[in-house]
């Protein structure tokens, strides 16, 4: 089955700086790539999404980036502002049995400190 | 649309008691799924309906744990006999479609078995 890493787990920046999430997969059929973030006491929600035909996709202060030879893609937020802090997941989607099957990352605990 | 409602928001029950957890999906919402999410494992697929059927249940741990879906409006997630590794945060979701869409998750009901 499909396996998908996230790297850091944890991740603390500066107010202003540039946060980079890592994600890798495993199966070459994985085609949709989305990203949650979860606040505390709440549950994800999608932020940005990116299909397996497109290299990169920007909303504001977000992009997305996938590399799919290299099975990789990334979050990045520009301008990090404290309401930024969350955790973050990346997951992997391929059609499986004819309905689309989704494998989440383990998560990124993004701190921005003013 | 208020979006995917979860009941109760918190849980509390005695190990071998009956709980019974409840979601409403986003309406025109073709797709509902469970999970639980743990700080060990992360975000476990419980049970995937689409159209109100059962497609995926891999996830469901054991038979103490049931769920159901009688209409597109309604779905239950029962755990009966409840044990205390059962503690955990468990969220409903539902998805427009089967191609490249992100879920909307609810609040999630935070279950404590004692």
């Amino acid at each position: 089955g499909e396996n998908v890493e996230q790297h850091p787990s944890t991740l603390s920046v500066q107010e202003g700086d540039s946060a980079v999430i890592k994600c890798t997969y495993s199966d070459s059929a994985s085609n949709y790539f989305p990203w949650y973030k979860q606040e505390l006491g709440k549950g994800p929600q999608l932020i940005i999404d990116i299909r397996s035909n497109v290299g990169e996709k920007k909303d504001q202060r977000i992009a997305v980036t996938l590399n799919k030879t290299a099975k990789h893609f990334s979050l990045h937020i520009t301008e990090t502002q404290p309401e930024d802090s969350a955790v973050y997941f990346c997951a992997a989607s391929k059609n499986s049995g004819g309905y689309q099957k989704v494998t989440f990352g383990i998560g990124t605990k993004l701190q921005v400190i003013p | 649309d208020a979006g995917v409602i979860q009941s109760p928001r918190h849980e509390v029950t005695e190990m071998g008691q009956e709980v019974t957890l409840r979601c409403k999906p986003i309406s025109g919402h073709d797709s509902l799924f469970w999970y639980r999410q743990t700080m060990m494992r992360g975000l476990e697929l419980l049970i995937y309906f689409n159209n109100n059927v059962p497609i995926d249940d891999s996830g469901m741990p054991e038979d103490r744990f049931s769920a159901k879906m009688p209409n597109a409006s309604f779905s239950t997630l029962k755990i009966q006999p409840s044990e205390p590794r059962d503690s955990a945060v468990y969220f409903c979701a539902s998805r427009a479609g089967e191609g490249y869409y992100g879920y909307t998750f609810g609040s999630g009901t935070r279950l404590t078995v004692v």
